[in-house]
């Protein structure tokens, strides 16, 4: 079982639509990620809040507006999303972002499909 | 960015010991190796990491070359359900003090009976 709880599983939207993927967790880790896997390729990094701030954007399109409310949360907000934007959303914490023995966690991930 | 070079498949009996290699030859000094692995429809799972010694837990043995341009991730006793992706995963510094996992392709392991 993993300790980071993503929602929802399955997503299906249009492409005019908005919609939002949530991400928690309470292993009170300060460090929190959101990642996009595209089929039977690796995950690739999307953003990095470290302490409720954004730290990194690794060039993400302005569709996708993340967002951590509280230390627990994580938001990532969608619209107006293209069909190559279907893909599986993985969010990922850390107890920090700069530690050697402080290994990512993730959660099962969104699957997304964008009509 | 250091990258990592993987095979795409191995299989592995179930009971015997399954060896996973790792190619990362242009590794710097700081840079660390972990190992992740994802079950089909999950999200990657931790498994292992070091710089520069070997390193043993629960889960699996990591042996890493005194060049440190490659490393074999071992799994004792393999059993069907570590059936999955396994990647090898160069953790890269960048500014700020952040951490960079960067991913390989993978190696996926099919354990049979």
């Amino acid at each position: 079982d993993t300790e980071v709880t993503q929602t929802p599983k399955h997503l299906v939207m249009g492409m005019t639509n908005k919609k939002s993927l949530k991400c928690e967790q309470h292993m009170g880790h300060r460090a929190m990620y959101w990642y996009k896997q595209k089929a039977k390729k690796p995950p690739e990094l999307m953003f990095v809040y470290s302490y409720e701030k954004l730290s990194i954007n690794e060039s993400v399109p302005s569709r996708f507006s993340p967002e951590c409310p509280n230390s627990s949360l994580l938001n990532l907000h969608l619209h107006a999303l293209q069909p190559e934007d279907s893909a599986l959303y993985l969010c990922a914490s850390s107890l920090g972002f700069g530690g050697a023995n402080q290994p990512q966690h993730f959660g099962d991930g969104t699957r997304l499909s964008i009509l | 960015d250091a990258k990592t070079t993987q095979p795409p498949s191995m299989d592995c009996a179930e009971g015997r010991a399954a060896n996973l290699p790792c190619n990362h030859s242009t590794i710097s000094g700081n840079e660390y190796v972990y190992w992740y692995r994802q079950i089909h429809s999950q999200g990657p799972q931790y498994i292992i990491h070091g710089l520069k010694n070997n390193e043993t837990n629960e889960m699996a043995s990591l042996i890493i070359t005194e060049d440190r341009k490659s490393s074999t991730l071992i799994l004792p006793h393999a059993t069907l359900r570590d059936t999955a992706v396994y990647y090898c995963i160069v953790r890269v510094a960048r500014s700020g003090g952040y951490n960079k996992l960067i991913f390989g392709a993978g190696t996926r392991l099919a354990v049979h009976p």
